[in-house]
């Protein structure tokens, strides 16, 4: 099994532009989540969706869109990037939602800067 | 509002010898806490994990203590060595919530 995988690995933008960030798992996992990681300041959660058709957002969502339309896929839509965007992105998925049995399985993880 | 931290951003130890990361946390009552291991250029790898009502947990030269009256997780590796080189992160949870992770505390084992 591949487990949770994201595309692409590094990508640079300019300001204004938009990409998605692509990730797909294959373990039938219902939950899946994402997050941004900057240097010191841990994991935040930006969007996370608990089965297809529906998402909601996390801790810092403003500048993203995400949708679910399968149980494998869970893209992250920026818009209009900005440099504050600039950071590490990772993926991850669980099979219930994160009780005291689940642990998250992340994918390798997306280096996007914004210039 | 949650605050998580983690002893020292960086932590230096002699192969051998017992690392010993802490991870405090702030207006949290978690039911639960997780260690995850993160090398560089990959995502986390889930370790372990503890409940609110147990004291300790091992698994191979890992050891991890939950004290919540003290607010605070110790995660200990034992006989360490180099291969333990990596950034340790704690992950708080409660039922019915999403993860909140502190910023890690990044390990080198010398040879």
């Amino acid at each position: 099994n591949a487990g949770v995988t994201q595309t692409p690995k590094f990508r640079i933008l300019k300001i204004g532009q938009s990409m998605t960030l692509q990730c797909t798992q294959d373990m039938n996992h219902n939950y899946m989540y994402w997050y941004r990681q900057d240097p010191g300041m841990g994991l935040k959660l930006i969007y996370y969706s608990v089965g297809a058709g529906i998402t909601d957002k996390g801790e810092v969502p403003n500048g993203y869109n995400v949708s679910r339309s399968t149980t494998e896929d869970f893209p992250l839509r920026l818009e209009l990037a900005a440099p504050s965007q600039t950071s590490v992105y990772f993926c991850a998925s669980s099979y219930a939602q994160t009780g005291a049995n689940e642990k998250l399985f992340f994918g390798s993880g997306t280096q996007l800067s914004v210039l | 509002s949650q605050k998580i931290e983690q002893n020292s951003e960086a932590l230096n130890i002699q192969e051998g010898k017992t690392a010993t990361l802490t991870c405090n946390y702030t207006n949290y009552s978690p039911a639960y806490l997780q260690w995850y291991r993160q090398d560089p250029g990959r995502g986390p790898v889930f370790l372990l994990l503890i409940r609110e009502n147990e004291k300790e947990k091992r698994k191979e030269r890992l050891k991890v203590t939950f004290d919540t009256t003290l607010k605070q997780s110790l995660f200990h590796i034992t006989a360490s060595q180099p291969a333990d080189s990596a950034t340790y992160l704690c992950a708080l949870g409660n039922y019915g919530q999403n993860f909140v992770f502190g910023p890690g505390t990044r390990l080198s084992v010398l040879p």
